[in-house]
């Protein structure tokens, strides 16, 4: 089966910029999950979605940071303004099950540099 | 303080080598643990995952261990070949609650000829 895609790969900024960046999870998958890896670090969690609603999102900027999943497949996720801080991979991941605990399957990423 | 607490943080090994990869963490009580392999550039993929109630598991040259007792598991890496070098992370599931999984800083392995 297909895997996680996401687009850009790569993406350069200057800070006070706008960005989007884009995910399609695994056909049949209702959790999507948006990460935001800093370099040397494990994996936060932004924002996770069950089907089109918002599961939890306590840990996204909301100043600056927003999501949506509309009709509960692809989803975008969004900064703006960019600051310097924001350099990243952000990692879109889905998910069958909510219950199925822990099964979340991994996009390759997008590495945002802002400059 | 993270409650997945990784190390090394880095290792450089010879091709050939054994290694093994500590995870220690706090969540409690916690449904399932995970080692996930990060190649540069990619997403994590899971290598094993492990309930409460194992104490082993492998994945080829990759075996996991789970001492639920301290709360530690290990990773070892069996005969290391080139395409070994990447970040190792230790993922810890809660029982209940949030659907959030706990994630370790990782360990960045080399693998040298």
């Amino acid at each position: 089966e297909a895997g996680v895609a996401q687009s850009p790969r790569y993406k350069i900024i200057e800070k006070r910029q706008s960005v989007a960046f884009w995910c399609n999870p695994i056909s049949g998958h209702a959790t999507l999950y948006w990460y935001q890896q800093i370099l040397g670090q494990g994996p936060k969690l932004l924002i996770q979605f069950q089907n089109n609603g918002v599961v939890d999102d306590s840990q996204l900027p909301k100043d600056r940071f927003s999501a949506e999943r509309l009709k509960g497949v692809d989803s975008t996720l969004k900064i703006q303004p960019a600051k310097l801080e924001d350099s990243a991979v952000y990692l879109c991941a889905s998910s069958l099950d909510p219950l199925d605990r822990g099964e979340q399957y991994f996009g390759p990423g997008t590495r945002l540099t802002v400059t | 303080k993270n409650q997945v607490e990784q190390s090394p943080q880095s290792l450089i090994i010879l091709e050939g080598k054994n290694c093994t990869l500590q995870c220690n963490y706090t969540v409690s009580p916690f449904s399932n643990l995970r080692w996930y392999k990060q190649d540069t550039g990619r997403g994590p993929v899971s290598l094993t995952i492990m309930t409460f109630s194992e104490n082993t598991k492998s994945n080829g040259r990759y075996t996991a261990t789970l001492d639920a007792d301290t709360k530690q598991s290990s990773l070892h890496i069996t005969a290391s070949q080139l395409s070994d070098s990447a970040s190792y992370i230790c993922v810890v599931t809660p029982q209940t609650g949030a659907n959030n999984l706990f994630f370790g800083t990782g360990t960045r392995l080399t693998v040298i000829p």
